[in-house]
């Protein structure tokens, strides 16, 4: 298993902006995990994206991973106040258990 | 998405005594599930693999004989802290696996807070 880290650690936006978020990693991968983590809860998955593609949406999230770069990248569209929360992605060899970096702290405030 | 739960959502204890926490899967069978640990402002640390119907696979550096794990059921894992002490006050978070064609997906518990006084 290996960690991703994630980039920046921290994000102040305002209500409305788009924030963007980095994930790097080291080694080969099966797929990448995004999660978001508001304060003293469990994670929640929020996308799961496999090595043969490029990207994925879901809602207002958009994600990608570039595996000749090793890098993935989590876009959040029209951001709301609720999107406050840390999230982490977890590169993942298949059937390892995931590691999780230091992630991105993102505050939206309204 | 999979639900996974976990019980107690916190727990105090006194310095020497053991506390028992349940991760289950609700609407879903796992064979294997995860303990994590996770101390204020940082990162998730694995504890270790729990598999149905065999041992745990122990993270180094995680003691086997003071953080016991169980998982005698398809739905069910648990984490014991034996003689807590204070040191093990911490977020603890338990994580089920999902096959999803081709890849598994982890569904996390909405973690146990435990403090030891």
């Amino acid at each position: 298993s290996q960690q991703g880290e994630e980039d920046p650690q921290a994000l102040s936006i305002q209500e409305g902006e788009n924030a963007t978020m980095n994930c790097s990693y080291k080694t080969s991968i099966n797929n990448l995990q995004w999660y978001r983590q508001n304060s003293g809860r469990g994670l929640v998955h929020l996308i799961l994206i496999r090595s043969n593609e490029r990207e994925k949406h879901s809602g207002r999230l958009r994600v990608t991973l570039d595996t000749s770069k090793k890098s993935s990248s989590l876009l959040i569209t029209a951001s709301r106040a609720a999107d406050t929360a840390s999230y982490f992605c977890a590169p993942n060899q298949a059937g390892t258990a995931l590691i999780f970096g230091k992630g991105t702290t993102l505050s939206v405030s309204s | 998405g999979a639900v996974v739960s976990q019980h107690p959502s916190w727990v105090i204890c006194k310095s020497g005594t053991s506390v028992k926490i349940e991760c289950r899967s609700l609407d879903f069978q796992a064979t294997t599930m995860f303990w994590y640990r996770q101390f204020p402002k940082q990162s998730l640390m694995l504890m270790a693999t729990s598999n149905e119907g065999s041992k745990a696979t122990y993270e180094q550096g995680v003691e086997k004989d003071k953080f016991l794990i169980n998982h005698a059921s398809l739905t069910l894992s648990t984490l014991t802290v034996t003689s807590a002490h204070p040191e093990d006050s911490s977020f603890y978070i338990c994580s089920a696996r999902v096959p999803t064609g081709g890849a598994y997906e982890q569904y996390f518990g909405p973690g146990t807070r435990l403090t030891v006084t």
